[in-house]
């Protein structure tokens, strides 16, 4: 059973290009989490997703910044017109429906964004 | 306001010592307690958890901890450290299930670990 599994595990944009992270859940996961951990600090969440809707995005900067989760294929993470303040390691998580269970969050390994 | 103290930015120990990492929340109902750690450069693996029962709880590689309601606390501790035990350790504290769209984490600044042989 795969973990949560994300790629790439190394982005480098440069100023004012996009950046897309990928995020595939474990299997049998609905529920995504995005998490950012900016150098020296902790994990800040982002945003709350399942299946085709977002949940909880009060982590989510105003601008530039979106996230989705298709009814097919991996949640992306977009961030456009990247400034050097996102560079950062972006983690996603992922759960089982926590409707009747404790949450417990399975990580990825994260995406080391770094632009110049 | 919710929030996660580990007071402890660093801390060095020798291999085969025995290890306390401390971890005091401010949340507005008990919550549900983690510890991840984190290797370099790697992801975050889930150490152990506690959600309710028993207040030690075991986790993986020998850890355990305790929650402490009366003192917001959730140590983690380790009888003897391995070489390999060094990594930046998270606290993380969450909602209980029954709290509705709300499932963040919050979390810790983290505890670096370093281990002399």
């Amino acid at each position: 059973n795969a973990g949560v599994m994300q790629n790439p595990r190394h982005l480098v944009r440069r100023r004012g290009q996009e950046a897309r992270l990928r995020c595939s859940p474990m299997k049998g996961h609905s529920h995504v989490y995005w998490y950012r951990q900016l150098p020296e600090e902790g994990l800040k969440f982002m945003v709350y997703l399942q299946k085709e809707n977002i949940i909880d995005e009060s982590g989510m900067p105003k601008e530039r910044f979106s996230a989705e989760f298709p009814k097919e294929g991996p949640s992306i993470l977009r961030i456009q017109q990247v400034v050097r303040g996102d560079s950062a390691a972006y983690f996603c998580a992922s759960s089982p429906s926590p409707r009747d269970r404790p949450i417990e969050a399975f990580f990825g390994q994260g995406t080391r964004l770094t632009v110049v | 306001a919710q929030s996660v103290t580990q007071p402890d930015i660093h801390i060095t120990v020798s291999e085969g010592a025995s290890l306390e990492l401390r971890c005091n929340y401010s949340y507005g109902a008990t919550p549900y307690l983690f510890w991840y750690v984190q290797s370099p450069g790697q992801g975050l693996q889930l150490l152990l958890k506690y959600f309710s029962g028993d207040t030690l709880v075991q986790g993986i590689k020998g850890f355990e901890a305790e929650f402490k309601r009366s003192q917001s606390s959730f140590n983690l501790r380790k009888p003897s450290v391995h070489w390999s035990d060094a990594a930046e350790y998270f606290c993380a504290v969450g909602p209980p299930y029954n709290a509705g769209n709300n499932r963040k984490l919050i979390w810790g600044l983290g505890t670096s670990l370093g281990v002399n042989p």
